[in-house]
C-alpha cells in the first residue's frame, strides 16, 4: 500500500507570496492532519480534516488554511508569507480522527521543505 | 511548564545496551499515546502505540504508561547503531501533541 504523498517536496518563496501545498493519504485513510516543523518550535499542530470538515485546528494564524477534498486529499494554503513560515511541513494521514477509539495512528508523509525569502 | 517534556538528550548508549527515553505529560485527559522515531533529514516514523496502563512490547521496544503519573516510556533493548535518531513522544488530545523529541546516540 502506497505511503502517504506530498507535493511538491521543495519550495522556495520570497516574503508576501502565498504557496499551496498538497497531500495525498494512504488509500482508505480518511483523516489528514498537518503539522509545522522548526528546529526551534519543534513539530507543531496546525490542524485536521475528516470527511472534508476540518475538526481542530492549531494556534496559528489565519494566514494558514486548509481544506479536504471529496477523495481524501488534502491542501494547505499560506497567504502573505513571512520568513518565520520558512519550515518542514508535514501531513499525516489516519483512517479515524484523532481522539478516535480505534485507527488514530497517524503516518506522516516525506514532508514539503519550504524556504521563504 | 511544558504540555509535554521528554528527557534533554543527547542520549548516549553503546551497542547492545537498554536505552531508556521518558516522557511526562501535563493534561489527565489523554487516552493514547504515540512513539515516533525520526531520522536526521526524514519525516517522523511511528514505532509504538500505547493505551492502556502497563507495558506494551513489539520486538525490541516496550512501552510503559503510567497515566496516574502522567508519564510514558520507551525502552529499546540491545540497542543498535540504525537505532540512532530523535524520538519523539506525542500524546493524543484531539491531536497529537509532541515533545521537542530525545536524540539517541548508539555507539559501537
Amino acid at each position: 500500500k502506497a505511503g502517504v504523498t506530498q507535493t511538491p517536496r521543495y519550495l522556495i518563496k520570497t516574503r508576501g507570496q502565498q504557496v499551496t501545498l498538497s497531500c495525498s493519504p494512504i488509500s482508505g485513510h480518511r483523516s489528514v492532519s498537518w503539522y509545522q516543523q522548526t528546529p526551534g518550535q519543534g513539530l507543531q499542530f496546525l490542524f485536521e480534516y475528516f470527511s472534508e470538515t476540518q475538526r481542530n485546528k492549531g494556534n496559528f494564524p489565519g494566514r494558514f488554511s486548509g481544506r479536504q477534498f471529496s477523495n481524501s486529499r488534502s491542501e494547505m494554503n499560506v497567504s502573505t508569507l513571512e520568513l518565520g513560515d520558512s519550515a518542514l511541513y508535514l501531513c499525516a494521514s489516519s483512517l479515524s480522527p484523532s481522539g478516535s477509539s480505534g485507527g488514530s495512528e497517524q503516518f506522516f508523509g516525506p514532508g514539503t521543505r519550504l524556504t521563504v525569502l | 511548564q511544558k504540555e509535554v517534556e521528554q528527557n534533554s538528550g543527547p542520549l548516549s548508549v553503546p551497542e547492545g545496551a537498554i536505552a531508556s527515553l521518558n516522557c511526562t505529560y501535563s493534561d489527565r485527559v489523554s487516552q493514547s499515546f504515540f512513539w515516533y522515531r525520526q531520522y536526521s533529514g526524514k519525516s517522523p516514523e511511528l514505532i509504538m502505540s500505547i493505551y492502556s496502563n502497563g507495558d506494551k512490547e513489539d520486538g525490541r521496544f516496550t512501552a510503559q504508561l503510567n497515566k496516574a503519573s502522567q508519564y510514558v516510556s520507551l525502552l529499546i533493548r540491545d540497542s543498535q547503531p540504525s537505532d540512532s535518531a530523535t524520538y519523539l513522544c506525542a500524546p493524543e488530545r484531539g491531536k497529537l501533541i509532541f515533545g521537542q523529541g530525545t536524540e539517541l546516540s548508539v555507539k559501537p
